[in-house]
C-alpha cells in the first residue's frame, strides 16, 4: 500500500521568512504533484513532477523531485500572507494507466503572519 | 468556459436516502474521479473512469455507485449503505495520464 507523509501537518511563519514542505513516500513513482487548497475551496494544481532530479518554479514557490529518496519539497521563498493555504502532495504509482490514481498525503497547513 | 461544475454546492440527506452528485466537465478529458474529503484530512479516492462505460473502485468504493453513460458526465451516487457519508465531495478529470484538475466540490451533511 502506497503511503504518502507531509511534514509539518502545520506551520506558520512570517511574511519574508523561508521555509520548506517535505512530501515523503513509499512506492516507486510515476509522477508527484502539488496542488493549494484554501478554506472551504476546492484543490488548485500547482506543479507536476515527472522525473528524478526535476524542478518546478512558480513565483515564490519551488518544488522538486527526488526519486531515489523518495521525496519532493515545496520550498517557500519569502512568504507573504496570500500564500496562506493549505499544501497537498499527491503521488502516483508506477504503472497506473491512463488514469492517473492518486495517493495524497494528509497536508501542510501553511499561516503567513505578518 | 471550460472546466468542471458539480451541483449541488451543499447538499442534505437523511438516514437511509441516496442521493446523487453530479459532475460534468467540458474539457474533452478521458478520466473523471471521485474523493472524499473529511475535515483536516487528504482526499480519498472513491471511484475513477478511464473511458465512457467503464469505471473502477478506489480505496473507499463501499457504499458508493456510480455510472460513466457520457464522456463529460460522471454522477456519484451516495446510498444507505455508507454509514458515514458527511464529507466535502470533490470530482476531478484529467487528460490520460496528466494532471487531475478538480471541480468546485460538493458539501454532505446528514441529518
Amino acid at each position: 500500500e502506497l503511503k504518502v507523509e507531509q511534514n509539518p501537518l502545520f506551520l506558520s511563519m512570517q511574511e519574508g521568512k523561508n521555509y520548506t514542505i517535505y512530501c515523503n513516500y513509499s512506492t516507486t513513482s510515476d509522477r508527484l504533484y502539488w496542488y493549494r487548497q484554501d478554506p472551504g475551496k476546492s484543490l488548485e494544481s500547482l506543479f507536476v513532477l515527472l522525473s528524478n532530479g526535476a524542478v518546478k518554479q512558480e513565483g515564490r514557490l519551488m518544488a522538486s523531485l527526488d526519486t531515489k529518496a523518495r521525496l519532493s519539497t515545496l520550498h517557500i521563498t519569502a512568504a507573504v500572507h496570500d500564500l496562506s493555504a493549505t499544501y497537498f502532495c499527491a503521488v502516483e504509482p508506477e504503472g497506473t494507466g491512463t488514469a492517473s490514481k492518486l495517493t495524497f498525503g494528509t497536508g501542510t497547513r501553511l499561516q503567513v503572519t505578518l | 468556459d471550460g472546466g468542471i461544475t458539480q451541483s449541488p454546492k451543499y447538499l442534505f440527506r437523511k438516514e437511509g436516502q441516496n442521493v446523487t452528485l453530479s459532475c460534468e466537465q467540458n474539457l474533452n478529458h478521458d478520466a473523471m474521479y471521485w474523493y472524499r474529503q473529511d475535515p483536516g484530512q487528504g482526499l480519498r479516492l472513491i471511484y475513477y473512469s478511464q473511458i465512457v462505460n467503464d469505471f473502477q473502485k478506489g480505496d473507499i468504493a463501499e457504499g458508493y455507485s456510480v455510472s460513466r453513460e457520457k464522456k463529460e458526465s460522471f454522477p456519484l451516487t451516495v446510498t444507505s449503505a455508507q454509514k458515514n457519508p458527511t464529507a466535502f465531495y470533490l470530482c476531478a478529470s484529467s487528460m490520460r495520464g496528466g494532471m487531475q484538475f478538480f471541480g468546485p466540490g460538493t458539501r454532505l451533511t446528514v441529518l
